[in-house]
């Protein structure tokens, strides 16, 4: 079955950029997908089909996606973006959805 | 606005059985897929089931024990949950896909909790 690899961390300073990585085999054939999760709270698309922004979502969040990596930036980091962030794909192999592990974003 | 209720959860026992129901209103129900995901407390997510107008897809870990349901007449998909096991033991939430293909999920419901425990 198709394996998603995400940093169990990402520690970035406030005003600083963060990169948060998901893996995968030729990931960049598929359409990656990516959430965000504050605590206690359900999670929120940010980011489809690898670069598009979902409704609301501020320009300094964005995507890309290629060979083996897709990957969510966040640019000029606030303490607001402290969360888990988890990527998603859908495996058509498999007929399944598969999400990375979370990465949990500090602010320090 | 796009609105979706989970109800259901609770306290069940090992080998018991559970029904999740889940509200949606704000959109046209009918024309989209839908799926449930959990998430074990202080673990990642876990795509449960999804289903589109005639296809219906399962993960390995609740085939044959989950079975995922839709009424579009009451704008509302459920997920029977049998004979349930301590590593069921999740928030489960309801997900709007997208409109055609297997691909994001927005928005998400707030969730419900399932303890299976005895």
């Amino acid at each position: 079955s198709y394996v998603l690899t995400q940093p169990p961390s990402v520690s970035v300073a406030p005003g600083q950029t963060a990169r948060i990585a998901c893996g995968g085999n030729n990931i960049g054939d598929k359409s990656v997908h990516w959430y965000q999760q504050k605590p206690g709270q359900a999670p929120v698309l940010v980011v489809y089909d690898d670069t598009d922004r979902a409704s609301g979502i501020p320009e300094r969040i964005s995507g890309s996606n290629s060979g083996n990596t897709a990957t969510l930036t966040i640019s000029r980091v606030e303490a607001g973006d402290e969360a888990d962030y988890h990527c998603q794909v859908w495996d058509s192999s498999s007929d399944h959805v598969v999400f990375g592990g979370g990465t949990k974003l500090t602010v320090l | 606005q796009v609105q979706l209720v989970e109800s259901g959860g609770g306290l069940v026992k090992p080998g018991g059985s559970l029904r999740l129901s889940c509200a949606a209103s704000g959109f046209t129900f009918s024309d989209y897929y839908m799926s449930w995901i959990r998430q074990a407390p202080g673990k990642g997510l876990e795509w449960v089931s999804y289903i589109s107008s005639s296809t219906i897809y399962y993960a390995d870990s609740v085939k044959g024990r989950f079975t995922i349901s839709r009424d579009n007449a009451k704008n509302s998909l459920y997920l029977q949950m049998n004979s349930l096991r301590a590593e069921d033991t999740a928030v489960y939430y309801c997900a709007r896909g997208a409109s055609s293909g297997w691909g994001w999920f927005d928005p998400w419901g707030q969730g419900t909790l399932v303890i299976v425990s005895s």
